[in-house]
C-alpha cells in the first residue's frame, strides 16, 4: 500500500512565524505535490516537483517554498506566515506525472492566528 | 489559462437515486482525466482515470465516466447511489502542455437514507 504521511494532522501558528510542513511517501515515487483545500475552491497546486532538488511553481506559489532533499520527502514552508494562509495542506506523490493516480495524505489543517 | 469546472456544487439524492456529476475543462491538447473522492474524515482516492481508449470507463463502487472529447467534458455518473456515497467528488486534468494537474472545486454529495 502506498502511504504518504504529513507531519502534524492540525497545526497552529501565530502571523509572521516560519512554518514547516512535511510530506513522506514510501512508494519510491518521483512526483511529488503540494496542495491546499479550501472549501468552494478545491485543490490549489502550491508547488510540485518530478526529482529530487527541482521544484516547479504551481498555480498559488507566492508566500511558500518548497525543499525536496531525498527522494522520498518533500518539505512546504511558509516563511512568514499570514491569516490567509489558514487552510488545509494536502501533499500527493505519484509514479508518473499525468499517467498515474496521485496519492494523498491525510492533509494538515493549518490555523494561522 | 486552463480550467477545470463542475457546474454542481452541492447535490442531494435519495437513496437508489442516479447520479451524474459534470466536469467540463477548457483544454485542447492531449489530456488524462481523473475522478477522486473524499469521504468524510478521509483521504482523497481515485474513484476512475481515463488515458484513451474506450470513452466510457469504470472505476470503483460502481461509478463510472464517460469522456467526450468533442464537449471537452467528463461527466460522473452512477446508477443507484448508496447512503455511503456521501462525499466530495472532485475531477481533474493533466495536461501535456502545462505538465500539472488541476482539480476541479468538488461536488458535496450527500445521499439520504
Amino acid at each position: 500500500d502506498v502511504k504518504v504521511t504529513q507531519s502534524s494532522r492540525y497545526l497552529v501558528k501565530r502571523t509572521g512565524e516560519k512554518v514547516f510542513l512535511e510530506c513522506v511517501q514510501d512508494m519510491d515515487h518521483e512526483n511529488m505535490f503540494w496542495y491546499r483545500q479550501d472549501p468552494g475552491l478545491g485543490l490549489r497546486l502550491i508547488y510540485f516537483s518530478y526529482d529530487v532538488k527541482m521544484k516547479e511553481k504551481g498555480d498559488i506559489p507566492e508566500g511558500y517554498s518548497v525543499s525536496r532533499e531525498k527522494k522520498e520527502r518533500f518539505s512546504l514552508i511558509l516563511e512568514s506566515a499570514s491569516t490567509n494562509q489558514t487552510s488545509m495542506y494536502l501533499c500527493a506523490s505519484s509514479r508518473e506525472p499525468g499517467l498515474g493516480e496521485q496519492f494523498f495524505g491525510p492533509g494538515t489543517r493549518l490555523t494561522v492566528l | 489559462a486552463q480550467s477545470v469546472s463542475q457546474h454542481n456544487h452541492h447535490v442531494i439524492l435519495s437513496e437508489a437515486a442516479s447520479l451524474e456529476l459534470g466536469c467540463n475543462y477548457s483544454y485542447g491538447g492531449t489530456v488524462n482525466l481523473f475522478w477522486y473522492v473524499q469521504y468524510p474524515g478521509q483521504h482523497l482516492q481515485l474513484l476512475l482515470k481515463y488515458f484513451s481508449g474506450d470513452p466510457l470507463v469504470k472505476g470503483i463502487k460502481g461509478f463510472e465516466a464517460e469522456f467526450i472529447k468533442s464537449k471537452f467534458s467528463f461527466n460522473l455518473r452512477k446508477p443507484s447511489v448508496q447512503w455511503s456515497d456521501t462525499a466530495e467528488y472532485f475531477c481533474a486534468v493533466w495536461s501535456s502542455g502545462t505538465y500539472k494537474y488541476i482539480f476541479g472545486t468538488g461536488t458535496r454529495l450527500k445521499v439520504l437514507a
